[in-house]
């Protein structure tokens, strides 16, 4: 059973540009969580999709970022217009259905992205 | 608001030594704790979660113990060796319920095992 994936696992991009990055869960996990740890910072919770819905996006950024989570194929977070400041690690995280006792995260290697 | 503190920031011991990292959280009514372990430019290895029902749970060298009412839990590594020096992570559910959602991290506590 692979573990969740995630590509690519480096990034550049210039001032402006689009970045897109992508995360597979799991299999049989329907629940995605995106998180982002900024240079010396903690891991920061992002966004949380199920399969064509956006249950919880309360840590987004208001403009720029978007997140979706398509009937088929891996999750993807799109960062629109980067700037210096985005530069970081986005982690993608998967969990199986919530009835299962546990709701245990397990996370991705991460795509590191440098803004120049 | 659910806060989650990690003492020591960083920690050096030699090898062979057995040590505590700590974690607190503000809000006590959390339904599991998870502790993680990080390679420096890696994702996180899950090493424990303990449902809030459990006092603690043990993986190998690894112990864990949860103290809900005292908002507090200790990872406990025995008998240190170099190839465990890494940052380690603990996270609570930002929800109070076993609905799933996002987890709140603390700041994490960067361990050195000196050969």
């Amino acid at each position: 059973n692979a573990g969740v994936m995630q590509n690519p696992r480096h990034l550049v991009r210039r001032r402006g540009q689009e970045a897109r990055l992508r995360c597979s869960p799991m299999k049989g996990h329907s629940h995605v969580y995106w998180y982002r740890q900024l240079p010396e910072e903690g891991l920061k919770f992002m966004v949380y999709l199920q399969k064509e819905n956006i249950i919880d996006e309360s840590g987004m950024p208001k403009e720029r970022f978007s997140a979706e989570f398509p009937k088929e194929g891996p999750s993807i977070l799109r960062i629109q217009q980067v700037v210096r400041g985005d530069s970081a690690a986005y982690f993608c995280a998967s969990s199986p259905p919530v009835r299962i006792i546990y709701n245990e995260q397990f996370f991705g290697p991460g795509t590191r992205l440098t803004v120049l | 608001k659910q806060e989650v503190t990690q003492i020591p920031a960083a920690l050096s011991v030699p090898e062979g030594e057995n040590l505590v990292l700590n974690c607190s959280f503000t809000d006590s009514a959390i339904y599991n704790l998870q502790w993680f372990r990080q390679d420096p430019g890696k994702g996180l290895t899950s090493l424990l979660l303990i449902q809030s029902s459990q006092r603690e749970q043990t993986s190998g060298r690894l112990n864990a113990s949860l103290d809900k009412s005292s908002g507090r839990s200790t990872l406990y590594i025995a008998a240190s060796q170099p190839g465990d020096s890494a940052t380690y992570l603990c996270a609570v559910p930002g929800r109070l319920d076993n609905q799933g959602g996002k987890l709140i991290f603390g700041q994490g506590t960067e361990l050195s095992v000196k050969p």
